[in-house]
């Protein structure tokens, strides 16, 4: 069964430094998220990515937030300098379309520590 | 703007108890409502979602919901659960004909099963 695969599963960085998360959507979807748990809340919507540009982004998805699909395969968050709330489980999705009756692919998180 | 509430913060159960988890959501529209699971280390996995037609829907691994509409509930339900079934579960809504797919989760209900 084709999964989203993301690396790595845990990161620790320290207060201000940049970090890269990296994430391998399903091959023939087009279409890619990025959401987070802050632990003990609920999981929040950041942004979607289409056609190599953000399509949608939440008001969580701030100047210090930046996606990118390098290449053909990978797709990334930066976060420029990180925060101490930003410590969180970030997770990748991916879906064929943008239609709500169709399924999210998720990958199975990166957990984020900020010291 | 819709929202997601999951009643229990954690349940635990014995093995071969009956298992259901709440949810409730808002939104004055027709949505489309998912179950997702994540086990230790793992991705989100879907567990069943409902589009349209029959409120009782049944997904993988013996799990089951129902869609009551006049409650705006979807709850989650297994007659007889496993120790196999600790994980967390999500509960997702979504606007049914979204123009874009923003998932909107609950906070989530850790299951604990003993042996």
């Amino acid at each position: 069964e084709p999964e989203v695969t993301q690396t790595p599963s845990h990161q620790v960085t320290q207060m201000g430094q940049e970090v890269i998360l990296r994430c391998v959507p399903i091959s023939n979807h087009l279409y890619f998220y990025w959401y987070r748990q802050i632990l003990g809340q609920k999981v929040e919507f950041l942004v979607s990515f289409y056609n190599n540009e953000i399509s949608e982004k939440s008001e969580i998805f701030d100047d210090q937030f930046s996606v990118e699909r390098p290449d053909g395969s990978n797709f990334t968050l930066k976060i420029r300098s990180t925060k101490l709330e930003d410590s969180a489980m970030y997770f990748c999705a991916s879906t064929p379309s943008a239609v709500g009756n169709t399924e999210a692919f998720f990958g199975q998180g990166t957990r984020l520590t900020v010291v | 703007a819709q929202s997601v509430s999951q009643h229990n913060h954690h349940v635990i159960l014995s093995e071969a108890a009956s298992l259901e988890l709440g949810c409730n959501y808002s939104y004055g529209g027709t949505v489309n409502l998912f179950w997702y699971v994540q086990y230790p280390g793992q991705h989100l996995q879907l567990l069943l979602k409902y589009f349209s037609g029959d409120p009782l829907v049944k997904g993988i691994k013996g799990f089951e919901a129902e869609f009551i509409k006049s409650k705006f509930s979807f709850n989650l339900r297994k007659p007889s659960v496993q120790w196999s079934d600790t994980a967390e579960y999500f509960c997702a809504v979504i606007p049914a004909g979204a123009g874009s797919y923003q998932l909107t989760f609950g906070k989530g209900t850790k299951l604990s099963v003993i042996p």
